[in-house]
């Protein structure tokens, strides 16, 4: 299957400080990325959605201003947590959504451990 | 957003045993995908289903796409410890659209 990475795997930040993460599409060209966050025990929660050379989309009760999102190229997606506070901790993971002969599906990168003291 | 209602939340069983577990709907969709995820790590997917009837399998694991397009199932044959993790259906309204996730089941295999 199609492979994606994430980097970094772990973070530990203060709190105010500003984190970057990137999401790469790795043997193939990802014209959408999902990111999404994940509490303990919980299911995925849609963040945003991420479209090459546009503005993204972000769900409902996602600030904008805070959690920035760039796709740059069909490879590479970043978020940016801005002004990280502990409640921001979390585990983020980010997607590919690849597209081949009308199917579509998504491949998942490895996630990052954001902690922030 | 759209809800998907996955079932059993949780499983405790025997290795050796098979597993079934469903993805229920009240929308009609036109992708399942199926994913396992383990601690600390990406869901990593099993299987795609693209058309309403669709029965396939990956090894051990087999899924289907419900006949109504608003259910997906998937089984595990003889179950073995490293099968331990949690199941994620995903489903797709329409093509191009976000993919919504179920709630999960958690899956323990005792040796």
């Amino acid at each position: 299957g199609a492979v994606v990475s994430q980097h970094p795997s772990r973070v530990i930040c203060k709190s105010g400080t500003s984190v970057k993460i990137e999401c790469r599409s790795l043997d193939f060209q990802a014209t959408t990325m999902f990111w999404y966050r994940q509490f303990p025990k919980q299911s995925l929660m849609l963040m945003a959605t991420s479209n090459e050379g546009s503005k993204a989309t972000y769900e409902q009760g996602v600030e904008k201003d805070k959690f920035l999102i760039n796709h740059a190229s069909l490879t590479l997606s970043t978020l940016t947590v801005t002004s990280a506070h502990p409640e921001d901790s979390s585990f983020y993971i980010c997607s590919g959504g690849h597209e081949a002969g009308g199917t579509d599906t998504q491949y998942f990168g490895p996630g990052t451990r954001l902690t922030v003291l | 957003g759209q809800q998907l209602n996955q079932s059993p939340q949780s499983m405790f069983i025997q290795e050796g045993e098979d597993v079934s577990m469903n993805c229920t709907s009240s929308s009609i969709f036109n992708t399942w995908l199926w994913y396992k995820q383990e601690p600390g790590e990406g869901p990593v997917l099993l299987i795609a289903l693209y058309k309403a009837g669709e029965l396939t399998s990956n090894g051990r694991l087999t899924a289907q796409f419900g006949i109504t397009r608003k259910d997906s199932f998937l089984n595990i044959s003889a179950s073995i410890p490293s099968d331990v993790g949690i199941y994620f259906c995903a489903g797709q309204l329409t093509y191009g659209n976000q993919f919504y996730f179920g709630t999960g089941t958690s899956l323990t295999v005792i040796p």
